[in-house]
C-alpha cells in the first residue's frame, strides 16, 4: 500500500490560490491518487481523482508529474467556505483499505 | 437519491451497552466501510467490506464487529461499549476500490458515558 505525507496545515486569504503537496514515493502503476474534502460534522467529500498529468473540474485541479511520486491539488481563488480538512489518498481497484491520514488542515482568512 | 443514510444520528450508550449503528447505500455498491472519527483526527477504519458475503479488519477493529447483512446493508455492533468508543463514526460506499469514488454518511454522533 502506497503511504502519502502532506502537510499538517496550511493557512490562506480569501481569493489566493491554495496548494498542497502530497508525496507518495511508493506509488504502484496501477494506483490513482484521489483527494477529499472535509468539512467540520460532515462525511469526507469526493474532489478530484487523477492518473498522470492533469485534470481540472469545476472546484480543483490535480497536477500529477510524470514519476508519479507526488501530487499537487490546487484550489483556486479560495473562499472562506473553502475551510476545511483535504486527504490525499492513494490505491487501486484491488486496495480497498479506505484510509484517511491526518489530511491537511486548510485555513481561509478573510 | 439518498446515498449513504446512516442511523442513529446521534446516541448515548453507558458503559457495558450494546448496540448497532446501521447503514443503508442505494447507489448498487459493492464497497462498504466503517469509520471513526475523533476529535482533531483524520478517520480511521475500523471495517470494510470489499463485496457482499466479506468483511475484513481495517487498522481498529477491537471492540467491534459487523454484519454485510446484503449488498445495500452494512452494519456496526458495539458489545460492550466503553468510553473510549466515544466518537464520530461514518459509514462510506464506493464501486470497488481505492481508483473509485467513495460516498460517506452523515455520522453517527456516539458518547459512552
Amino acid at each position: 500500500l502506497a503511504k502519502t505525507t502532506q502537510p499538517i496545515s496550511m493557512d490562506s486569504y480569501e481569493g489566493q490560490e491554495v496548494n498542497i503537496t502530497c508525496s507518495h514515493n511508493n506509488i504502484a502503476t496501477n494506483d490513482y491518487i484521489t483527494w477529499y474534502q472535509q468539512f467540520p460534522s460532515q462525511g469526507p467529500r469526493f474532489i478530484i481523482q487523477g492518473y498522470k498529468t492533469k485534470v481540472t473540474n469545476e472546484v480543483a485541479s490535480l497536477f500529477i508529474p510524470a514519476d508519479r511520486k507526488s501530487s499537487t491539488l490546487s484550489l483556486p481563488r479560495v473562499s472562506l467556505s473553502d475551510t476545511a480538512v483535504y486527504y490525499c489518498l492513494v490505491g487501486d481497484y484491488n486496495d480497498y483499505k479506505l484510509s484517511f491520514g491526518a489530511g491537511t488542515t486548510v485555513t481561509v482568512r478573510a | 437519491n439518498a446515498g449513504v443514510t446512516q442511523t442513529p444520528k446521534f446516541q448515548v450508550l453507558k458503559t457495558g451497552q450494546s448496540m448497532t449503528l446501521q447503514c443503508a447505500q442505494d447507489m448498487n455498491h459493492n464497497s462498504m466501510y466503517w469509520y471513526r472519527q475523533d476529535p482533531g483526527m483524520g478517520l480511521r477504519l475500523i471495517y470494510y467490506s470489499a463485496s457482499e458475503g466479506t468483511t475484513d479488519k481495517g487498522e481498529v477493529p477491537n471492540g467491534y464487529n459487523v454484519s454485510r447483512l446484503n449488498k445495500r446493508e452494512f452494519s456496526l455492533r458495539l458489545e460492550s461499549a466503553a468510553p473510549s468508543q466515544t466518537s464520530v463514526y461514518f459509514c462510506a460506499s464506493s464501486v470497488r476500490g481505492k481508483e473509485t469514488e467513495a460516498f460517506f454518511g452523515q455520522g453517527t454522533r456516539l458518547t459512552v458515558v
